[in-house]
C-alpha cells in the first residue's frame, strides 16, 4: 500500500511555462485534494474532488486547474506560472469529503517559479 | 483571513517534560478539529482529533482539550520524546472536509 504519491517530488518553472503535477492514492478513497502550503501559512486549499467526476473551487483556486481523472487518480495544473505559485503542494485523499475525517496526505511537490 | 491561528511558530522541551501547542480559531461554526503532525520532506499525518461535543480526547501520550467559549484547544504531549521532533499543525473544518482550515504550524523541538 503506496497511499498518497506525487510526482514530481521537485521542479523548477520558468514564468509562463505549464506544468502538470500528478497524485495518485491506492485507498479506494473517494475524495481527493490539492493544497499548497507556504512559509507562515498554513495548508490551503487549492481544488477537492468529492467523487469521480466532480471537482469544485476550494480557497485559493486562481491560476490553478485540475482534472480527475479516475478514482485512483487527481492532477493539478498550472497554465501559466508566475513566482507567486512558488510553494510546496500536497495531494491529499479521504474516504469521504461530506464526513469529517481524516485526510491522508502525499509526500509533497516543492515547486520553484523563477 | 486566517481563521485558525498557531501564535508559536516554534517550541522547545527537554525529553520526558510536557508540550503544550497551542491553536485559536476565530470561526465559530467548527466543529472539528484535528492535529497533524509533519516530519521533513514528507506530508503531513494525522495525529489525533476532537468534535466539538467533547472538551478532551487521549491517546496514550497525546490529549487534545478543547476550550469552545475561548475557541482555544492545545495538544499536550506527555512525556515528549526526541522522535516528537516535528511540525504540529492544527486544523479545523465546519461540517465536512470540503473547507479545511490549517494553522501555520509549531514546530517542536524536543531535546535529549
Amino acid at each position: 500500500n503506496a497511499g498518497v504519491t506525487q510526482t514530481p517530488k521537485f521542479q523548477v518553472l520558468k514564468t509562463g511555462q505549464s506544468m502538470t503535477l500528478q497524485c495518485a492514492q491506492d485507498m479506494n478513497h473517494n475524495s481527493m485534494y490539492w493544497y499548497r502550503q507556504d512559509p507562515g501559512m498554513g495548508l490551503r486549499l487549492i481544488y477537492y474532488s468529492a467523487s469521480e467526476g466532480t471537482t469544485d473551487k476550494g480557497e485559493v483556486p486562481n491560476g490553478y486547474n485540475v482534472s480527475r481523472l479516475n478514482k485512483r487518480e487527481f492532477s493539478l495544473r498550472l497554465e501559466s506560472a508566475a513566482p507567486s505559485q512558488t510553494s510546496v503542494y500536497f495531494c491529499a485523499s479521504s474516504p469521504d469529503s461530506y464526513f469529517q475525517e481524516t485526510q491522508y496526505f502525499g509526500p509533497g511537490t516543492r515547486l520553484l517559479v523563477l | 483571513d486566517q481563521q485558525v491561528k498557531q501564535n508559536s511558530p516554534s517550541l522547545s522541551v527537554q525529553e520526558g517534560r510536557i508540550s503544550i501547542l497551542n491553536c485559536d480559531y476565530t470561526n465559530s461554526m467548527f466543529d472539528y478539529f484535528l492535529w497533524y503532525k509533519k516530519y521533513p520532506a514528507e506530508g503531513p499525518t494525522f495525529l489525533i482529533s476532537i468534535s466539538s461535543i467533547k472538551d478532551k480526547n487521549e491517546d496514550g501520550r497525546f490529549t487534545v482539550f478543547l476550550n469552545k467559549s475561548a475557541k482555544h484547544l492545545s495538544l499536550h504531549i506527555v512525556p515528549s520524546q526526541p522522535g516528537d521532533s516535528a511540525v504540529y499543525f492544527c486544523a479545523a473544518s465546519a461540517g465536512n472536509n470540503n473547507d479545511m482550515r490549517f494553522g501555520a504550524g509549531t514546530r517542536l523541538t524536543v531535546k535529549p
